[in-house]
């Protein structure tokens, strides 16, 4: 069956400490990986995506990810937390074509000063 | 990347009243929309999936009569929650995915009283 699994459902970190957030998935053919994240009542903004090549692969905001797939894992990173940073980050997986995604329960952020 | 747009952000109706929901690609000519649900603090369900001109694909458990989709034209796919109940309310996100990437919403709070 294909999930994504984000095991930590909250996570609280200091400002300017770093940050790793988990994502392990199950799919049965070539997968697609996505970080997005959600502020309070809105829609969601890719941070990063991994397709194939090298798989350590940048994204906005300061983020990166690691694909293992020996792990089935896409690991979020992040060196420097921002207070900006809160917000509410998803995995998600799919295929390489036009079709839906399968998003992880999610990991709520929060950053202490 | 694809701009989509939803409207309304918020709405609040009476139990047992319609409403509707529309999503606009507004670059892109989408022949598929995806249509999401976030229950607080949840990650996003997929409820179904709108093609242009043909009928929406449900997904297991959610009602086809209650949640209409319409899906007239290639930048426009409405939502109808049908006989609204208290229930109902949640978030719901739509989506286009032009390429491997998928694009959001803004999402449309819906509270049912």
């Amino acid at each position: 069956a294909q999930s994504v699994t984000q095991p930590d459902i909250h996570i609280t970190v200091s400002e300017g400490a770093s940050l790793e957030l988990r994502c392990n998935y199950s799919y049965g053919a070539t997968p697609y990986l996505f970080w997005y994240v959600q502020s309070p009542g809105q829609g969601l903004q890719l941070l990063l995506k991994y397709f194939s090549g090298d798989t350590l692969v940048q994204g906005i905001k300061g983020f990166e990810a690691e694909f293992k797939r020996s792990q089935s894992s896409f690991n979020l990173r992040k060196p420097s937390v921002h207070w900006s940073d809160a917000a509410e980050y998803f995995c998600a997986v799919g295929d390489g074509g036009y079709n839906k995604l399968i998003f992880g329960a999610g990991t709520r952020l929060a950053v202490h000063p | 990347g694809a701009v989509v747009s939803q409207h309304p952000s918020r709405v609040i109706c009476k139990s047992g009243t319609s409403v509707k929901i529309e999503c606009r690609s507004l670059d892109f000519q989408a022949t598929t929309m995806f249509w999401y649900r976030q229950f607080p603090k949840q990650s996003l369900m997929l409820m179904a999936t709108s093609n242009e001109g043909s009928k929406a694909t449900y997904e297991q458990g959610v009602e086809k009569d209650k949640f209409l989709i319409n899906h007239a034209s290639l930048t426009l796919s409405t939502l109808t929650v049908t006989s609204a109940h208290p229930e109902d309310s949640s978030f719901y996100i739509c989506s286009v995915r032009p390429n491997t990437e998928a694009f959001f919403g803004q999402g449309t709070r819906l509270t049912v009283v």
